[in-house]
């Protein structure tokens, strides 16, 4: 089974308004990262987050990290067209022996004009 | 260009053949990755490499193969194809031990 299950699996929203993504975990983490993949592209990564932050920022990108609740979210402000994409988290888990990422199943964004 | 490149974007092949696809990176990154992406499985690491000549199995490494005998190429081998190996195939690599992966714009193999 997946160590990393977004929500929602699909989202549609108009431009300028936010988008909000997340992820759940299964193990303890050294870090969970947040990556975007175009379609019939290579993903890209975006942003990460170490397991003793709680948020960070990247442009119109936030990110929460709540390792209680072993989750994540990803925040995009002020969506445009072009964020139109599919957004996945992926986690490098503690006991993963170094840069195994565990990627999850993936949410798909529609931006609509 | 600098960066990683796949090769080829696009391979249609029959069931028992061999196929090699092939992963070139410029950065000189220690560690690189093979992933495959299915739908409804997202990715899933096959093979990976630390180093030159140092190799291990991620989570489905079954039917394939990966050798690196040069820091900058990873190439991934499917010894005899089978339909079930149709998938976008993805390298990538990174600088350090858990830092962000860099991808290839990735390799769509059929299997017939």
């Amino acid at each position: 089974s997946q160590q990393g299950e977004e929500d929602p699996q699909a989202l549609s929203i108009q431009e300028g308004e936010n988008a909000t993504m997340n992820c759940s975990y299964k193990t303890s983490i050294n870090n969970l990262q947040w990556y975007r993949q175009n379609s019939g592209r290579g993903l890209v990564h975006l942003i990460l987050i170490r397991s003793n932050e709680r948020e960070k920022h990247s442009g119109r990108l936030r990110v929460t990290l709540d390792t209680s609740k072993k989750s994540s979210s990803l925040l995009i402000t002020a969506s445009r067209a072009a964020d139109t994409a599919s957004y996945f988290c992926a986690t490098d888990t503690l006991t993963g022996g170094g840069n195994k990422l565990t990627f999850g199943t993936g949410t798909q964004l529609k931006v609509e004009l | 260009d600098a960066g990683i490149t796949q090769s080829p974007r696009y391979k249609i092949t029959e069931t028992g053949r061999q196929v090699t696809l092939m992963c070139h990176q410029t950065w000189s990154h220690s560690y690189m990755f093979w992933y495959r992406q299915d739908l409804g499985h997202g990715l899933r690491l096959i093979y990976y490499s630390a180093a030159a000549d140092i190799t291990d199995k991620g989570e489905v490494p079954d039917g394939y193969v990966v050798s690196r005998s040069k820091t900058e190429n990873f190439p991934l081998t499917l010894e005899s194809a089978t339909r079930s190996q149709t998938s976008v195939y993805f390298c990538a690599s990174s600088e350090g031990a858990r830092g962000k992966l860099f991808f290839g714009s990735g390799t769509q193999l059929s299997v017939l």
